[in-house]
Order: structure tokens, then C-alpha cells, then sequence
């Protein structure tokens, strides 16, 4: 049973200030990496992915994969209250032919003005 | 809009009743995905198509849910005798296969309420 574990929090965050959401995942044969991020009553909203190890950069977001350590995670800098909403970590394992994803619970992020 | 839709938005039903869901993906979208979502949690994989072949079904499909995609392009997905469990947000997403860095992008998801 694949599972991924996040911070349910609330983690609050000043404005300005950077946040940091963690995630952890138990297949090691998991092949890419996804944050969404959800608001109240809306559908996930991709935000990015990544699947080699290191750092990927769009904008504010930095996503970060530890492969050795089954660890991801995602850096949102110059935090705006607009960013309030729950960030929800996923995982794939495409490469045995399973496609779905597999969430975690989420982390609700408040970001404090 | 060239997103991923899905009817109804929001359904209320009362329990032992069925229901019926559509989703019409991206259009070049040749893949495309159930998943449901109760408060408090992330989305749970519920089955995926690839054009019109039913490729994966989580044990949480029991028997009592189906899903068809018979031309390839929308999907929907039936409930029989539904059950209060059953009340949840089911979101369709799609994505296009070949492309390595695709990724799934969701629908705005139907919220069920079996009462």
C-alpha cells in the first residue's frame, strides 16, 4: 500500500516570508512528483512537478526530491496571502503501470498579512 | 474553455438511489482518471482509461460503481444503491500519455450528497 505522508498543520506563515511544506512517500518505485494546490470547495491546481533528484525552480515555488531519503518538498518564497489554501503532495508510479496518483491528506497553509 | 469539465457540479440524492456522473476531458487527452475526496483528505485514485480501455480500478470501485469511456472522449461514472458513505467530491482528470512531463489536471469535480 503506497502511502504519502504530509503535515496536516495549519502552518501559518507571515507575509513575505518563506514557506516550507514537506513530504514524505513509501514506494521507492515512485517516479514523479506533483504539488497542487487546493482551495476551499475547488479542484487541485497543479503547481509543480518534478522527478530527478535536486531542485526545480518555477517562480516563487521551488520543489526539492530526495529520492534516498523518499522526501519532497515545496518552497514557496515571498509568501502572499493569496497562497492560503491547502497543498496537497502526490506521487506516480508510471514505470509498473500504474498510473493513478496517490495524495497526501494535504497541508493547509494560512499566510498571515 | 478547453479544461476538463464535469456534470452535474453538485448532486443531492437520497440513499438507494443512482446516480450518474460525466466528465469530458481536454480534448487531445487520451487518458483519463476518477478520483473521490472526502473532507479532510487528499483525492483517492478510483480508475483510469486509456481512450476507451479500462486500464486500473482501485479495490475502492466496489462493485457497486462502474465506469464506461465507450468512444474514447467522455467518461462517466455510475453509482448503484448509493449509500451515505458515499457523499464526497468525485474529480475526473485527464492528461495526453506520450508526453513525459504531462501531468493530470483535474476537472472541477461533482460534490454528492446522499442523504
Amino acid at each position: 500500500q503506497k502511502e504519502v505522508e504530509q503535515n496536516s498543520g495549519p502552518l501559518s506563515v507571515p507575509e513575505g516570508a518563506i514557506a516550507s511544506l514537506n513530504c514524505t512517500y513509501s514506494d521507492r518505485g515512485s517516479q514523479s512528483f506533483f504539488w497542487y494546490r487546493q482551495y476551499s470547495g475547488k479542484s487541485p491546481e497543479l503547481i509543480m512537478f518534478i522527478y530527478s533528484n535536486g531542485d526545480k525552480e518555477d517562480g516563487r515555488f521551488t520543489a526539492q526530491l530526495n529520492k534516498a531519503s523518499q522526501y519532497v518538498s515545496l518552497l514557496i518564497r515571498d509568501s502572499q496571502p493569496s497562497d492560503s489554501a491547502t497543498y496537497l503532495c502526490a506521487v506516480n508510479d508510471s514505470g509498473g503501470g500504474a498510473d493513478g496518483l496517490t495524495f497526501g491528506k494535504g497541508t493547509h497553509l494560512i499566510i498571515q498579512p | 474553455d478547453t479544461g476538463v469539465s464535469q456534470d452535474p457540479r453538485h448532486k443531492i440524492t437520497k440513499r438507494g438511489q443512482n446516480v450518474t456522473f460525466r466528465c469530458d476531458p481536454i480534448s487531445e487527452h487520451n487518458r483519463l482518471y476518477w478520483y473521490r475526496q472526502t473532507l479532510g483528505q487528499g483525492p483517492e485514485f478510483l480508475t483510469y482509461f486509456q481512450n476507451e480501455a479500462q486500464l486500473e480500478k482501485s479495490r475502492l470501485l466496489s462493485d457497486r460503481f462502474s465506469a464506461e469511456r465507450p468512444k474514447g472522449s467522455f467518461s462517466t461514472l455510475e453509482i448503484q444503491r448509493t449509500e451515505q458513505g458515499d457523499s464526497a467530491m468525485y474529480l475526473c482528470a485527464s492528461r495526453f500519455r506520450e508526453r513525459v512531463e504531462e501531468t493530470q489536471y483535474f476537472g472541477p469535480g461533482t460534490r454528492l450528497l446522499v442523504l
